[in-house]
């Protein structure tokens, strides 16, 4: 199982938006609409932002979207807060009936 | 509101074994699957096991497969991680979480506990 790719790390200013990408393979991304993204502040339990691909759990801004195209799978920040500033992660169901997440990304608020 | 409280974490030696366990209320338990990830510090999370809503089925990441048992009792409201054989790579936070959807593997996981701490170290 290996994990899914995700750029090490992104920036944007306030008010701008960031996309951060998330690559796996056939076998998972490419296979199910089982997506999901996390918001890890440090120190703290990670924290689902998106779920199905592109669904928000309630209490999530809008400022948070995603979608996917074949093997990967993209997480949109819109309008972009300090606040925002953390780590991302992104994860999927594979074929073997598993979960694999990708290697994070640190957004960094300009 | 659901709360999870893992228990177990400590300093262990290569070689030897840890029971983790997950005390879990304000949701009903025995409708979920129910998953640990763990964390190595400063490192990304890794999905460990996950066992259905009633404990028919396990599944494993390679690394931890014929080494961990993950398990549940219903009855307790919690889930368990026995850890064998253990290795320094198997250092990090445990955090046990619940899957969103009752009865299946959805794979979102929308409820977390706060970790607990397992060294593997001589």
């Amino acid at each position: 199982q290996s994990a899914l790719t995700q750029p090490p790390s992104v920036s944007g200013s306030p008010g701008q938006s960031v996309t951060i990408s998330c690559t796996g393979t056939s076998s998972d991304v490419g296979n199910y609409n089982r997506v999901s993204w996390y918001q890890q502040p440090p120190g703290t339990a990670p924290k689902l932002i998106i779920y199905e691909v592109s669904a928000r759990p309630s209490g999530v801004p809008a400022r948070f979207s995603g979608s996917k195209s074949g093997n990967t799978a993209s997480l949109t920040i819109s309008g972009l807060q300090a606040e925002d500033e953390t780590d991302y992660f992104c994860s999927s169901y594979t074929t073997s009936s598993t979960l694999v997440f990708g290697g994070g990304t640190k957004l960094t608020v300009l | 509101q659901v709360q999870l409280v893992e228990s177990g974490g400590g300093v262990v030696q290569p070689g030897g074994s840890l029971r983790l366990s997950c005390a879990a209320s304000g949701f009903t338990f025995n409708l979920y699957a129910m998953h640990w990830v763990r964390q190595a510090p400063g490192k990304g999370l890794e999905w460990v096991a996950v066992t259905l809503f009633d404990g028919s089925n396990n599944y494993y990441e390679d690394s931890v497969k014929g080494r961990f048992t993950i398990s549940r009792d219903n009855s307790k409201s919690t889930l368990y991680l026995q850890m064998d054989s253990l290795r320094a790579e198997d250092t990090a936070v445990y955090y046990c979480a619940t899957d969103m959807m009752q009865g299946v593997i959805k794979g979102a996981l929308d409820y977390w506990g706060q970790g607990t701490l397992v060294t593997v170290s001589s």
